[in-house]
């Protein structure tokens, strides 16, 4: 049973360039969950949605920063015109259903130049 | 507004030995989650426990347990024999219940333990 997936590993971004981080949940799992972590920090809740839907953005920025779960396909957390503070790892987690713990993928490591 | 707090932010053991991470958090609320989660070098998340408020025994995986005290809102995680493998950041996070259904985790800014031989 694969775990939750994320790619790219890593991604480098120039300021101003548009960055796109997918990921795939657990076989089964409808609820998403994007969470960011700068250096040296603890990870910021930014958006958590279910299928088509999001059902909290109060963690993601309102600017730049948009989000999607189609129906079919990876998760996608989409970064316009990236900034050098945008520069952290990008974790995603999926849970089976809600209440219930957390799976976390490998995270993306952004760098923006 | 919930907080999560690691006081300690970094701790260190000898291998077999038991170490305790603290971790407080402020709530009004009656029904929610507790959970610590693993960070090792490579950087991925992993669950190690978890402790339904409701439930008034603590939970316990191994070689890993808790003591929750609720009315102190107190969450420590309790290591035994420490292994080498144990060495990661630990982090304590709250998930509050709304309608049932849970919500974001909102994590401390962990604790770095380091297991030496």
């Amino acid at each position: 049973n694969a775990g939750v997936m994320q790619n790219p590993r890593h991604l480098v971004r120039r300021r101003g360039q548009e960055a796109r981080l997918r990921c795939s949940p657990m076989k089964g799992h409808s609820h998403v969950y994007w969470y960011r972590q700068l250096p040296e920090e603890g990870l910021k809740f930014m958006v958590y949605l279910q299928k088509e839907n999001i059902i909290d953005e109060s963690g993601m920025p309102k600017e730049r920063f948009s989000a999607e779960f189609p129906k079919e396909g990876p998760s996608i957390l989409r970064i316009q015109q990236v900034v050098r503070g945008d520069s952290a790892a990008y974790f995603c987690a999926s849970s089976l259903f809600s209440p219930n713990e957390q799976f976390f993928g490998p995270g993306t490591r952004l760098t923006v130049l | 507004a919930q907080t999560v707090t690691q006081s300690q932010p970094e701790m260190s053991v000898q291998e077999a030995e038991t170490v305790t991470l603290s971790c407080t958090y402020d709530t009004s609320e009656n029904n929610y989650y507790l959970f610590w989660y693993k960070q090792p070098p490579s950087r991925q998340m992993i669950l190690v426990i978890r402790q339904e408020a409701y439930k008034q025994q603590n939970a316990t995986e191994n070689r890993f347990s808790v003591n929750f005290q609720k009315a102190a809102k107190s969450f420590s995680l309790k290591i035994s024999d420490s292994q080498l493998g144990d060495t990661a950041m630990y982090f304590c996070a709250f998930m509050k219940l709304a309608n049932q259904a849970g919500t974001a985790l909102i994590f401390g800014k962990g604790t770095t333990l380091s297991v030496s031989s």
